[in-house]
């Protein structure tokens, strides 16, 4: 199992808003502001969308903003469109011999 | 533009070796570090080294300890893992990718190859 914790699917309609949870420990997630949040689609190398917990790279949508909560980081989507069905991995710094962690990923379906 | 292209992929019998290579264009690349990020099919991330800009600094994660090498050419803007006594559980698309952050290994990774796969067979 992945070392951070995300649900398996999340699903919405166009327009509407969702978010993704990612929970980790105060090893990762709660210890570090240095999570980042991925997108891939299928047959595509993943795509930053978020780093250092709620900064977005340029030319990645307004639409994404990113959160953190003790032990837990959450991606939000507003205006869900349909070019957003992908799947989406946290990720954290650890800062330990494994320095980086992934969450194990979350499908987003646009219904 | 900026881009990374792996190349070396393939089919290898367990305990065997192979070297990926990842071909960077397009930026400066003796000021960022660099990564290697594998994928199994169907499944999720995983990171497995890191390289500072400067090659003084390198990271692995513990299952490839010992097997694989991560290094770099600044010269020919390059980067390369050398993978030794490879196992099935080291099947996977590899990735390499660029940290975010110019001079610094923080762990995000903005640029991406298209991936390698690279699959342990016999």
């Amino acid at each position: 199992q992945s070392a951070l914790t995300q649900p398996a699917s999340v699903s919405g309609s166009p327009g509407q808003s969702i978010t993704i949870s990612c929970t980790g420990t105060s090893s990762d997630v709660g210890g570090y502001n240095y999570v980042s949040w991925y997108q891939q689609h299928p047959g595509k190398a993943p795509k930053l969308m978020i780093y250092e917990v709620s900064n977005r790279p340029s030319g990645v949508s307004n639409r994404f903003s990113g959160s953190k909560s003790g032990n837990t980081a959450s991606l939000a989507i507003s205006g869900l469109q349909a070019e957003d069905e992908a799947d989406y991995y946290c990720s954290s710094y650890r800062g330990s011999s494994t320095v980086v962690v992934f969450g194990g990923g979350t499908k987003l379906t646009v219904l | 533009q900026v881009q990374l292209v792996e190349s070396g992929g393939g089919v290898v019998q367990p305990g065997k070796s192979l070297r990926l290579s990842c071909l960077a264009s397009g930026f400066t690349f003796t000021s960022y570090g660099v990564h290697w990020v594998r994928q199994t099919p169907g499944k999720g991330l995983e990171w497995v080294a890191s390289i500072s800009f400067d090659g003084n600094k390198i990271n692995y994660r513990d299952s490839v300890k010992g097997r694989f090498t991560i290094s770099r050419d600044n010269s020919k803007n390059t980067l390369y893992l050398q993978m030794n006594s490879l196992r099935a559980e080291d099947t996977a698309v590899y990735y390499c990718a660029r940290d975010y952050r110019e001079y610094q290994l923080l762990f995000s990774f903005d640029i991406w190859g298209q991936g390698t796969m690279v699959t342990v067979s016999s």
